[in-house]
This record gives structure tokens, sequence and C-alpha cells, in this order.
């Protein structure tokens, strides 16, 4: 069955230090989204993606996140100056579509600012 | 009103029992209303989904009620087992152009031998 991977599964970094994570979205999935869970707590909308550029984005994708689908099969978050407030997981999801369709989720990267 | 509100937090249901996870939101905008399924250091993984054009929804052991007029949603787990431990979040997207999930707070479930 297609799933969506994401590359490092754990990403230490410091503060003030830049970080892109990786994600392969299912093949034939049009629509890329990127979530973040703090730690015990729910899962928050980032940003989506569609047709090389964002759709819509929420009041945490601020200056220092950008998106990018490099190529035909990747889809990046870049986050240019890390906070500690950062540290989180990072999900990425993709969906056929948006109206109709299930976003399915991959298995994250624990990222952790220090 | 972009929220959803979920309840427990935390529930302990012995085997074969029936835990009811409820959640309950605002925007009437919403249409479409999934659960994930999420155990420890692992994605959300998408259980069952239900449109607001049905009452009830069935999967397995898993069944969606919905409620429009009170606009609340629920999960039941039928024959519980020790494996559907795991953290559940409803969640609600709504059809206006609109692609973000609005997850709620989560609902941790252990289910004992």
């Amino acid at each position: 069955e297609p799933e969506v991977t994401q590359t490092p599964s754990h990403q230490v970094t410091q503060m003030g230090q830049e970080v892109i994570l990786r994600c392969v979205p299912i093949s034939n999935h049009l629509y890329f989204y990127w979530y973040r869970q703090i730690l015990g707590q729910k899962v928050e909308f980032l940003v989506s993606f569609y047709n090389n550029e964002i759709s819509e984005k929420s009041e945490i994708f601020d200056d220092q996140f950008s998106v990018e689908r490099p190529d035909g099969s990747n889809f990046t978050l870049k986050i240019r100056s890390t906070k500690l407030e950062d540290s989180a997981m990072y999900f990425c999801a993709s969906s056929v579509q948006t109206t109709t369709s299930e976003q399915y989720f991959g298995p994250g990267t624990r990222l952790t600012v220090t | 009103q972009q929220q959803v509100k979920q309840s427990p937090q935390s529930l302990i249901v012995q085997k074969g029992g029936i835990p009811i996870i409820n959640c309950a939101y605002e925007n009437t905008a919403f249409d479409y209303f999934p659960w994930y399924q999420q155990f420890p250091g692992k994605g959300p993984a998408l259980l069952i989904a239900i449109r607001p054009d049905v009452s009830e929804k069935k999967e397995g052991r898993f069944t969606i009620s919905f409620n429009k007029s009170a606009k609340q949603f629920s999960l039941h787990i039928m024959d519980s087992q020790p494996g559907d431990s795991a953290t559940y979040f409803c969640a609600a997207k709504s059809n206006f152009g609109n692609e973000k999930l609005t997850f709620g707070t989560g609902t941790r479930l252990t289910i004992i031998p």
C-alpha cells in the first residue's frame, strides 16, 4: 500500500540554525500539507500546497517557514532560523484532491532544537 | 469557531468493552469528519470518516455516529482489544476551498486485558 515517507526521523539542531524536513507524498496525490504536533498536544495545521504554490497557511506559518516541491517527488519544509519552541513532531500529509478525499500522514520528523 | 472539542482526555476500558469518544464543533461549514488513530512515535493514521449526509458509518469494529443538529459526532469501538490502545483524534474540514484539518485535542485510550 502506498504511503507517505519522511526523512529524517529525528533531527537535532541548535537554535538559530536552518533545517529542511523532507517528505515524499503518495505518487498520484496532488495536495500536500505540513502539520506539527508539540509533545502531548493536538496536531496543528501549518500549510497546504497545490500546483506549486501555497494554497493556505496558518498563523503559525510565519516568515521563518517555507515550503517547496523541488522535483516531482519531494516536498520540503524549511525552517530558516530555528527557535526552541519549534521543537515538535512535523508531519507531512497528502491527498488526491482536497474537497472530497482523505489526507494520509507520514510517520513524522521529530525536531529537537537545543 | 474553528475549534473541535474532544472528550474525554483519557479513557480506560476493559477488553471487550465499547469505548466512546465524543467531539463537538461550532463551524457549520465543516462537512467532513475523520477520525485518526495514533500510536506513540507514529503519524496519525486515518481510521474512518463521515460526511453530514449520513447519521452513522460503520467500518469493521469502528462506528461513527453523527448528529448534525447538535453538531456532535462520536467514535465507538466495538469489542475493544488491547491493540486498540492508542491516542484517537477527531478532526473536521470545511468544503469552502479550505483544505486544513482542524483536530481535536485527542483521547488517550487504554484497553486493559
